[in-house]
């Protein structure tokens, strides 16, 4: 199984200050259709996780702007641009390029 | 708007069998886009996935070595659901679970809509 490491593991970030967290693979996420099956999540508490990047990069409905993902092969990092209170909760990174899909062990995000 | 409702039991005893129902609306059970995965998370294990099922002009099915053997995913199309099955459990299986669509509109939306979660707890 393909490995997700995060780091941090945790952060305490000041509002409207920038925030990132870094994920990195065991091997490559890159597919054999050229695509990298890249996701970003969010779990604020005592609800079910919720997409805020798909493919890297590319924001899921309703996600503000102020959230962004980069990266590629192994190195992927999400980065909020001014911290929201609303933010707060555990960050998670997922590959879905090789069964089976396999997450990260999760950031969380406090609010100082 | 896509909503996945779950239901089922919240105590199972060990080597019973754990069966949790995620009812679908919103899509089709048999979209030619859509797959339907289950994931769970425990303190343990984190977030794990577990198997998918997806219909294109038969149904397809995959499932995490961790539990092959043991799960299946049953679609069902005249009740908008899909459900999950999970046999010879024992205290490890203890989890929330939560079933989840996966979509794909010229890009690949994995689990983009998820269910409520069910804690099942595995006890005697």
């Amino acid at each position: 199984d393909i490995v997700m490491t995060q780091t941090p593991l945790s952060l305490s970030v000041t509002p409207g200050q920038p925030a990132s967290i870094s994920c990195k693979s065991s091997q490559s996420v890159v597919h054999s259709d050229g695509k990298t099956y890249f996701y970003w999540y969010l779990q604020k508490a005592g609800q079910s996780p919720q997409l805020l990047i798909y493919e890297v990069s590319s924001r899921f409905s309703g996600v503000p702007d102020r959230f962004s993902g980069s990266g590629s092969g192994t190195d992927f990092t999400l980065k909020i641009s001014r911290v929201e209170s609303e933010d707060v909760g555990i960050y998670y990174c997922m590959q879905g390029t090789v069964l089976p899909h396999t997450f990260g062990q999760g950031t969380k995000l406090e609010i100082k | 708007q896509v909503q996945l409702q779950q239901s089922g039991p919240g105590l199972v005893k060990p080597s019973q069998t754990l069966s949790l129902t995620c009812a679908i609306s919103g899509d089709s059970v048999s979209s030619s886009t859509a797959v339907w995965d289950w994931v769970r998370q425990s303190p343990s294990r984190g977030l794990e996935w577990l198997g998918r099922a997806y219909y294109r002009t038969k149904w397809y099915y995959d499932f995490a070595l961790s539990v092959k053997g043991r799960i299946s995913i049953n679609p069902d199309t005249s009740k908008s659901q899909v459900s999950l099955q999970l046999n010879s459990v024992t205290p490890e299986d203890t989890a929330i679970y939560y079933c989840s669509r996966s979509k794909y509109t010229g890009s690949w939306y994995y689990l983009d809509y998820w269910g409520q979660g069910t804690l099942v707890t595995v006890s005697s």
